[in-house]
């Protein structure tokens, strides 16, 4: 089965802690994994696009890396305002639709 | 350059009654989506549409119908509002297989 799974479900850190966040995927020809941020009452934000294993994409403090069954989401010395739901999705073979992971919860103590 | 736009932001309906969200992109994408969420459960895909004229089944399509007349539009219709249909939807747009989808704000549905 087409699968897209995040781990963990919830992370709390302190500002400055570094960790990394998991996509794990079951998909034949991938197409293209996402990462988006969202923040509480409003829409997925887009934060990457990776396309074959060994991409990696930076921005400000968060890196996304991509092997062939899995995906990390870095996150360098955090801040507060890192503080939101990191979504993760998989665009694969000839199919027309993205499916998305159930998120991680960051939440940053300052 | 407005993005993805969604219409109501907030509604609230009684049980059987029906009504549309609308949504429009101004990115000339062809492929569209909606999607509704619900705690614990992520986002789950409803319909979604490769091109005007094409509508395609996702997930969870019962209850809602879509149409795709223009690149630019692709209003949700429910067609008899239940309790199960609380959640937020939100519609998204992506210029093709290989590209992530731009989301627009969602529209925060409640049917009591």
């Amino acid at each position: 089965e087409d699968q897209v799974t995040q781990s963990p479900e919830a992370l709390r850190l302190q500002e400055g802690e570094s960790s990394s966040l998991n996509c794990s995927y079951t998909v034949s020809g991938l197409r293209g994994l996402f990462w988006y941020r969202q923040d509480p009452g409003k829409g997925p934000e887009f934060l990457f696009t990776l396309y074959s294993a060994g991409e990696e994409k930076e921005k400000e403090r968060l890196k996304a890396t991509l092997t062939k069954k899995e995906s990390f989401l870095h996150i360098t010395a955090p801040k507060p305002e890192d503080s939101a739901t990191y979504l993760c999705a998989v665009s694969y073979s000839s199919a027309s639709k993205i499916i998305f992971g159930s998120g991680t919860r960051l939440s940053i103590r300052p | 350059n407005a993005g993805v736009t969604q219409t109501p932001k907030f509604q609230v309906l009684k049980t059987g009654q029906s009504m549309t969200l609308q949504c429009a992109q101004d990115m000339n994408h062809e492929y569209m989506s909606w999607y509704r969420q619900d705690p614990g459960m992520g986002l789950r895909l409803i319909h979604y549409s490769v091109g005007a004229g094409i509508t395609d089944q996702g997930e969870v399509p019962n209850g809602y119908n879509v149409s795709r007349s223009t690149t630019e539009d692709f209003p949700l219709r429910l067609l008899s509002a239940a309790p199960s249909q609380t959640s937020v939807y939100f519609c998204a747009s992506r210029a093709g297989l290989n590209y992530g989808y731009t989301f627009g704000s969602g529209t925060r549905l409640t049917v009591v």
